[in-house]
């Protein structure tokens, strides 16, 4: 069964990077089903898709975030990485790793909370 | 950028009857849809795809229905677990995805 778990510091300070990792287990992340992707939501409000990553590397990116986002896949961790940058307290928010079939996501790691503050 | 709209916001409903959501898109999705369900404090759990699909392990009381730029999600006989808030999201165009800014229906 495929399990996704978020991992990352909690804390980043305003302009700085943050930087989370998923780690996929019970499947590989090198299955030609699936994208994977990071989606957020901030505090008390609706769920924005960031980006997604195939096995070999090929992204999207959304065109709000793009110029500070990158995704990167590790194969031999079978993880995958986001790091998102110079924040600002509007990128406070609950942080998902998920997978991505066709477009939609099936599993959805438990998410981990990053608040930007000084 | 599609963008999603869902009606209405809040929906309060008394257990065991029927719960009708919408969503609505900026431009045709076709049937590339689906909808979500979030509980406080967890992550959206994917209950339909392609629009009326139930995922695996959803309970025949939650149905979607609709194509083009109009869709339904219907919950025939609400139980105490399905009182959550409501996602629909739309992957015809990846880049990007989007969501509706969700309904939340709670108990009357």
């Amino acid at each position: 069964q495929l399990q996704l778990q978020e991992s990352g510091p909690g804390l980043v300070k305003p302009s700085e990077t943050l930087s989370l990792t998923c780690t996929v287990s019970g499947g590989s992340i090198s299955s030609s089903s699936y994208y994977w992707g990071w989606i957020r939501q901030p505090p008390g409000k609706g769920l924005e898709w960031i980006g997604s990553i195939y096995y070999s590397g090929s992204t999207y990116y959304n065109p709000s975030l793009k110029s500070r986002v990158t995704i990167s896949v590790d194969t031999s961790k079978n993880q995958f990485s986001l790091k998102l940058s110079s924040v600002t307290a509007a990128d406070t928010a609950v942080y998902y790793c998920s997978n991505i079939l066709t477009g939609y996501t099936d599993v959805w790691g438990k998410g981990t909370t990053v608040t930007v503050s000084s | 950028e599609i963008v999603m709209t869902q009606s209405p916001a809040t929906l309060s409903v008394s257990p065991g009857e029927r719960a009708t959501l919408s969503c609505r898109a900026s431009q045709s999705v076709s049937s590339n849809l689906a909808w979500y369900q979030q509980k406080p404090g967890q992550a959206p759990r994917l209950l339909i795809y392609g629009a009326s699909t139930r995922a695996t392990g959803i309970p025949a009381r939650f149905s979607g229905s609709g194509s083009g730029t109009e869709f339904t999600l219907t919950i025939s006989s609400l139980q105490s677990e399905d009182f959550a808030v409501y996602y629909c999201q739309q992957y015809n165009n990846w880049l990007p995805f989007t969501f509706g800014p969700g309904t939340k229906v709670d108990i009357k």
